[in-house]
């Protein structure tokens, strides 16, 4: 079942700017991560947040996790035009063995 | 370097012609995953598998088959394809531990799928 949802579906900025994009999801989870994908291409690995933390960052990644709105947002500082691509948050479920993909906002930043 | 391969990367086929996707890690990972990715519907798991001879459904297992007879592989077979099985897939794999949850997966480069 598809837990997670990310909002916006698309978003478009200009380089320099910051880019948020936001994830909701219904159950309750043991952590919550932040994918990338290239047009195509698998899905690379950005950020997990535990369901005990309220903040993270990595580089000019900041994710934060309200488990008490079910919603995460991941913030891109200081865009670039390699920053293109879309997005997915998933989350790994208390108890359970998979993890739950959203279906992604595609960011566009142009140069 | 640590990765997850797939093969092919590309196939077009008919309907009902079988065919194995393989999916191969050096990571000594146990869990293991496939999912298949549509326009429009995100990413949506298939099967998934713990560890060796342990797996199970996903979200959209109709029309798909796995096996992990061994912790680095673990292929996707398709009996009989049909059209609807056109797609982008995924193999992907992760540490896993009980009570914690999936950590982050790796995921391999695609197959994508054509069935006429």
């Amino acid at each position: 079942s598809q837990q997670g949802e990310e909002d916006p579906q698309a978003l478009s900025i200009q380089e320099g700017e910051n880019a948020t994009m936001n994830c909701s999801y219904k159950t309750s989870i043991n952590n919550l991560q932040w994918y990338r994908q290239n047009s195509g291409r698998g899905l690379v690995h950005l950020i997990l947040i535990r369901s005990n933390e309220r903040e993270k960052h990595s580089g000019r990644l900041r994710v934060t996790l309200d488990t008490s709105k079910k919603s995460s947002s991941l913030l891109i500082t200081a865009s670039r035009a390699a920053d293109t691509a879309s997005y997915f948050c998933a989350t790994a479920g208390a108890g359970s063995y998979q993890l739950t993909f959203g279906k992604g906002t595609k960011l566009s930043v142009i140069p | 370097e640590a990765q997850v391969t797939q093969n092919p990367r590309y196939l077009i086929t008919v309907t009902g012609k079988k065919l194995t996707v393989t999916c191969s890690q050096n990571m000594n990972h146990e869990y293991m995953s496939w999912y298949r990715q549509d326009p429009g519907l995100g990413l949506r798991q298939i099967y998934y598998s713990m560890n060796v001879e342990v797996t199970d459904k996903g979200d959209v297992p109709e029309g798909y088959k796995v096996s992990r007879k061994e912790k680095r592989n673990f292929p996707l077979i398709l009996e009989s394809p049909s059209p609807n099985q056109t797609s982008l897939y995924f193999c992907a794999s992760s540490l896993y531990a009980p009570g914690t949850g999936v950590y982050e997966q790796y995921f391999g480069p695609g197959t994508r799928l054509t069935v006429t």
